[in-house]
């Protein structure tokens, strides 16, 4: 099946910086992915869709200045965390569609202290 | 929007046992998969499964897309089954999709 890899798996960061997490498909070609944020003991929540040479499409409720995701490829999309704060703590997953169905990445745990 | 409701949503069995998951959802859907979340947070995908059945050793699921649910067969469990296991549904051209809430399995030795 098709692979996509999220890079870093985990990743602690102080309140006020920025992090920023990639999500590559690796053996296949995606013109649009998929950001998801799931909180503990609850179920995957779609942040943002990310598509290709344009600009992201942000679910209500998700700030766009504050989860900057950029999809410069076909291969590479990326989501920016700014300026992070606590409550931003969370289990980041990113998405992509082969030719039917969706293949997730392995998710990376953001701790903000 | 489409609502996905997901159950049980606990279930403890004993290995070798069978079970069944069931996902209703709300509306018409051109999409709908299984998976497995493993204790790492890895999504596994089980199955793409909109509609008919299908079967995947002791795994197996059947979406009655008319009826609007879908339901996961999981034979002689073992305690590798272990963790949560979501339905999710796409509605859009986009290809997003919804999830469940999802069913914590536990599979006691």
């Amino acid at each position: 099946g098709a692979v996509v890899s999220q890079h870093p798996s985990r990743v602690i960061c102080k309140s006020g910086t920025s992090v920023k997490i990639e999500c590559r498909s690796l053996d296949f070609q995606a013109t649009t992915m998929f950001w998801y944020r799931q909180f503990p003991k609850q179920s995957l929540m779609l942040m943002a869709t990310s598509n290709e040479g344009s600009k992201a499409t942000y679910e209500q409720g998700v700030e766009k200045d504050k989860f900057l995701i950029n999809h410069a490829s076909l291969t590479l999309s990326t989501l920016t965390v700014t300026s992070a704060h606590p409550e931003d703590s969370s289990f980041y997953i990113c998405s992509a569609t082969g030719i039917y169905e969706q293949y997730f990445g392995p998710g990376t745990r953001l701790t903000v202290t | 929007g489409i609502q996905v409701e997901q159950s049980p949503p606990d279930l403890i069995l004993q290995e070798g046992a069978n079970s069944t998951l069931r996902c209703n959802f709300s509306d018409s859907v051109n999409n709908l998969q299984w998976f497995h979340q493993n204790p790492w947070g890895q999504l596994i995908n089980l199955f793409y499964i909109p509609s008919g059945t299908k079967q995947n050793g002791r795994l197996s699921a059947t979406t009655v897309a008319t009826e609007r649910y879908s339901l996961l067969y999981i034979s002689s469990s073992q305690t590798t089954d272990s963790g949560v296991y979501f339905c999710a549904v796409g509605v859009g051209s986009q290809g997003n999709l919804i999830f469940g809430k999802g069913t914590k399995l536990s599979v006691k030795p």
